[in-house]
């Protein structure tokens, strides 16, 4: 059953504190990509992984990090430097060569600052 | 900047309407323009895509149209159904990496 895995579907962090965002894909894609979702303003572009141990900056990558070591895995840093971090992340990732566009996504995690 | 502007931000349909979400695009080099379903607390999926060298594409009780000329594309759901309650994204496209999203419209289908 291939699919893209997030975890934890629910986080709560406290200020100053960093945080990693889970993201495994057992679909053999090449790119990875890790987006925010707030309310009316659709989702944003974090980072971009196009192959391991290569990833780009996307609209939004200020107080976020990123590694790309396996191709299966995409884990998302928040670290204490992003000021509103509060926001559904998602994760998604597609076939890099076939030029369909189709991204998969997981099912989010949510981020929740105290 | 927002390169995909969608169009309206809520909609409310009865059962077996129509469901007529807009978007418009400022960037020519675009070339897929997909739509993304999204109900709550999960991921977006795919649920009808198109390039521009057709006008309409239908699958299903979904279809897209899509005015080159003009920059636009709309999401046409007939028989609207509660089961369609969800929000959706419009997004275009040149490459995987330059993926711009709409900001949403929440579709209730009323019973």
């Amino acid at each position: 059953d291939g699919g893209i895995t997030q975890s934890p579907k629910y986080l709560f962090r406290k200020e100053g504190q960093n945080v990693t965002l889970s993201c495994e894909q057992n679909l053999n894609h090449d790119a990875m990509y890790w987006y925010r979702q707030d309310p009316g303003q659709g989702l944003r572009l974090i980072y971009y992984s196009q192959i391991v141990n290569d990833f780009q900056k996307g609209d939004i990558a200020e107080g976020y990090s990123v590694s790309r070591e396996k191709k299966e895995s995409f884990p998302l840093t928040v670290t204490s430097a992003q000021k509103n971090p509060t926001a559904f992340y998602l994760c998604a990732s597609s076939i890099q060569r076939a030029g369909t566009g189709e991204l998969f996504f997981g099912e989010g995690s949510r981020l929740t600052v105290l | 900047q927002q390169q995909v502007k969608q169009s309206p931000q809520s909609l409310i349909v009865q059962k077996g309407g129509i469901s007529i979400i807009n978007c418009a695009y400022e960037n020519t080099a675009f070339d897929y323009f997909p739509w993304y379903q999204q109900f709550p607390g999960k991921g977006p999926a795919l649920l009808i895509a198109i390039r521009p060298d057709v006008s309409e594409k239908k699958e299903g009780r979904f279809t897209i149209s899509f005015n080159k000329s003009a920059k636009q594309f709309s999401l046409h759901i007939m028989d609207s159904q509660p089961g369609d309650s969800a929000t959706y994204f419009c997004a275009a496209s040149k490459g995987n990496n330059d993926m711009r999203f709409g900001a949403g419209t929440r579709l209730t289908v009323k019973p």
